[in-house]
């Protein structure tokens, strides 16, 4: 499996957008970007992915490079329940490879 | 999203007893269920994968006898931690997907304390 790396922290404001920066230079044609975020104490949550084109959510927006060596995490506007850690794993289509977790971003909003 | 539950959600045993975690899909069916473990501060380690009616398939170092995974139904795995020791207490983690589908859903988790 390709190989991201993020910041390992950052900090934003209550009501001001994130961006959440994901490197990933190695990646395949047919790899998936995905992203989830994991809050104290419980399970990974699903947040957004995508191939090639930006995708937007009832969540966030993803916006992925021309060459899709990177791409950034948006949340329009923090709120103190998006803090947690933030992934950005690689994965093939379908059932090609599983999602292997880095150490991902601790994202803090401050109020 | 999907739903994905977990049973129980905390679980305090003594050295050298075996406990089972229950991981259910409770709005589809999956036919892959993975099994990660949680150490403090840490990131998520995969342990297993396994599809429906097939062995589970382990990461290189997690021991197949002795974290045991059963996969008899579409929307139950469970997790069998044999003859546990005070290492093997940690945040456990299943998720589950549909065949061919991107996306993974994930369960509460389940914190297990060996004294």
């Amino acid at each position: 499996d390709a190989k991201t790396t993020q910041p390992n922290s950052m900090e934003s404001n209550e009501e001001e957008p994130v961006h959440l920066p994901c490197n990933h230079s190695t990646i395949s044609g047919t790899d998936y970007i995905h992203w989830y975020r994991q809050l104290p104490s419980q399970g990974p949550e699903y947040v957004i992915h995508g191939l090639t084109s930006n995708v937007n959510n009832r969540m966030a927006s993803l916006a992925i490079a021309e060459d899709r060596k990177s791409s950034t995490l948006i949340l329009h506007r923090a709120t103190l329940r998006d803090a947690a850690v933030y992934y950005c794993i690689l994965r093939g289509m379908g059932s090609q490879g599983n999602l292997i977790f880095g150490k991902g971003t601790k994202l803090s909003v401050k109020p | 999203g999907a739903v994905v539950s977990q049973h129980p959600s905390r679980v305090i045993c003594k050295s050298g007893t075996s406990v089972k975690i229950e991981c259910r899909s409770l709005d589809f069916q999956a036919t892959t269920m993975f099994w990660y473990r949680q150490f403090p501060k840490q990131s998520l380690m995969l342990m297993a994968t396994s599809n429906e009616g097939s062995k589970a398939t382990y990461e290189q170092g997690v021991e197949k006898d002795k974290f045991l995974i059963n996969h008899a139904s579409l929307t139950l795995s469970t997790l069998t931690v044999t003859s546990a020791h005070p290492e093997d207490s940690s945040f456990y983690i299943c998720s589950a997907r549909r065949l061919t589908a991107d996306t993974q859903y994930f369960g509460p988790g389940t914190r297990l304390t060996v004294l």
